[in-house]
């Protein structure tokens, strides 16, 4: 159980174009959704926290109008990178929080991670 | 002072070895603490969760010491399958911060 998808899990796209990353929690609700971004031989970074049907909280240093967060659903959450630039070539890595955490012999606090997105940005 | 730090490794052990590695974190507040280990271009997984008495799963254990604000992880035995980086997350509220990773390669 537990699993988290993303889509697409690898793209390249030219500068000044938008990319749209998919983030789905296949077999549990998740109110709560994480964006992370990874550059190489660097730790995840949080971008922002993305609860169902508000908007999202975006970390400091995080544009919000470039980085579109949309989390319509209880278990789709979707990131568009607009006007991308090569310096957004990064590993975007998504995250979810199960809405039934804390019952039974679910975690309250654990966080399931998609597989990632590479995006390159040429 | 950044909030989660980790030894900075790498750390190059022999199979067979026993690994240490230490985490600090700064924010009193904090809840719940984590190791996960992430492979070489993939995302995080889960290893265990660090709870306030100390646990242990196999070969790993996890130690917590909410004074001194440090967590710990242990692996015996170490598999040439351990080597990966691993990451010391630490939680309050709704914010996971993860720190920077330790890089650990077993060698044959």
């Amino acid at each position: 159980g537990a699993v988290v998808s993303q889509h697409p899990s690898r793209v390249i796209c030219k500068s000044g174009t938008s990319v749209k990353i998919e983030c789905r929690s296949l077999d549990f609700q998740a109110t709560t959704m994480f964006w992370y971004r990874q550059f190489p031989k660097q730790s995840l970074m949080l971008m922002a926290t993305s609860n169902e049907g508000s908007k999202a909280t975006y970390e400091q240093g995080v544009e919000k109008d470039k980085f579109l967060i949309n989390h319509a659903s209880l278990t789709l959450s979707t990131l568009t990178v607009t006007s991308a630039h090569p310096e957004d070539s990064s590993f975007y890595i998504c995250s979810a929080r199960d809405r039934e955490g804390g019952q039974g012999s679910k975690s309250l606090y654990e966080q399931y991670f998609g597989p990632g997105t590479r995006l390159t940005v040429t | 002072r950044k909030e989660v730090e980790q030894d900075p490794g790498p750390f190059n052990v022999p199979e067979g070895a026993t690994v240490a590695f230490n985490c600090t974190y700064s924010n009193s507040a904090s809840q719940s603490f984590f190791w996960y280990r992430q492979d070489c271009r993939k995302e995080p997984k889960l290893l265990m969760s660090v709870y306030s008495s100390g646990n242990e799963d196999g070969r790993f254990t996890a130690q917590l010491n909410r004074a001194s604000q440090y967590i710990s992880l242990l692996i015996r035995d170490s598999k040439l399958s351990d080597s990966a980086t691993y990451l010391c997350v630490v939680n309050y509220g709704q914010n996971f911060v993860f720190g920077p990773g330790t890089r650990l390669s077993v060698l044959p």
